[in-house]
């Protein structure tokens, strides 16, 4: 098993363009979630997914749209890059069920936005 | 409104000294508690989970932590810290019927040699 993948590893942007971060995960996880990393900050949720289909804001949601067309895929958009979004992405995923799933997370996309 | 704050954001121990890193929690149910470790330019990874079972927990790589109720602490501990053991370690809190996770802002731990 591959886990949890994210595409691609790092990222130049110029304020304005777009772009879309994939993560990919084969452990057949309901649940997925987007992080930013910012020094200082810890994680903080952007979106998250509780199916294939449905999506749900986070803490920070503004300035990023996500899918989630297939059950182990996840998509997170930048439409308009701001140099506020540099930070390093992280994709994560878990069960669903009762008790306490453990969150599996990918290595991350570090973005920068000039 | 639920958080996590973690104690010292830069922890410097000597390699085969005692490795402490605070975590106080607020939480207005009862908590779920985890302590995760992330390596350089790499993914978190779990590291130990409070689930309301047994109040110490014991994780991966000799570390434990004790959940107190009364101190709302969940801090992390190992004995004898390792070289390997260098990286920054977050304590994050979620809640039954909510697997939303929330981070505390991280622990940065550097070991003497």
């Amino acid at each position: 098993n591959a886990g949890v993948t994210q595409t691609p590893k790092f990222r130049v942007l110029k304020t304005g363009q777009s772009m879309t971060l994939l993560c990919a995960q084969d452990m057949n996880h309901e649940y997925m979630y987007w992080y930013r990393q910012d020094p200082g900050m810890g994680l903080r949720l952007i979106h998250y997914s509780v199916g294939e289909g449905t999506t749900a804001k986070g803490e920070v949601p503004d300035g990023y749209n996500v899918s989630r067309l297939k059950k182990q895929n996840f998509l997170l958009g930048l439409e308009s890059a701001a140099p506020s979004q540099t930070s390093v992405y992280f994709c994560a995923s878990s069960r669903t069920g009762t008790g306490t799933p453990t969150q599996y997370f990918g290595p991350g996309t570090r973005l920068t936005v000039l | 409104a639920q958080s996590v704050t973690q104690l010292g954001s830069h922890v410097s121990v000597s390699e085969g000294a005692l490795v402490l890193l605070r975590c106080n929690y607020s939480s207005s149910v009862p908590p779920y508690l985890f302590w995760y470790v992330q390596y350089p330019n790499q993914g978190l990874q779990l590291l130990l989970k409070y689930t309301s079972a047994a109040t110490l927990v014991k994780g991966i790589n000799g570390f434990e932590a004790e959940f107190k109720k009364s101190e709302t602490s969940f801090h992390l501990t190992k004995p004898s810290a390792h070289m390997s053991d260098a990286a920054e370690y977050f304590c994050a809190l979620s809640n039954f019927g909510n697997e939303k996770l929330t981070f505390g802002t991280g622990t940065r731990l550097t070991i003497i040699p």
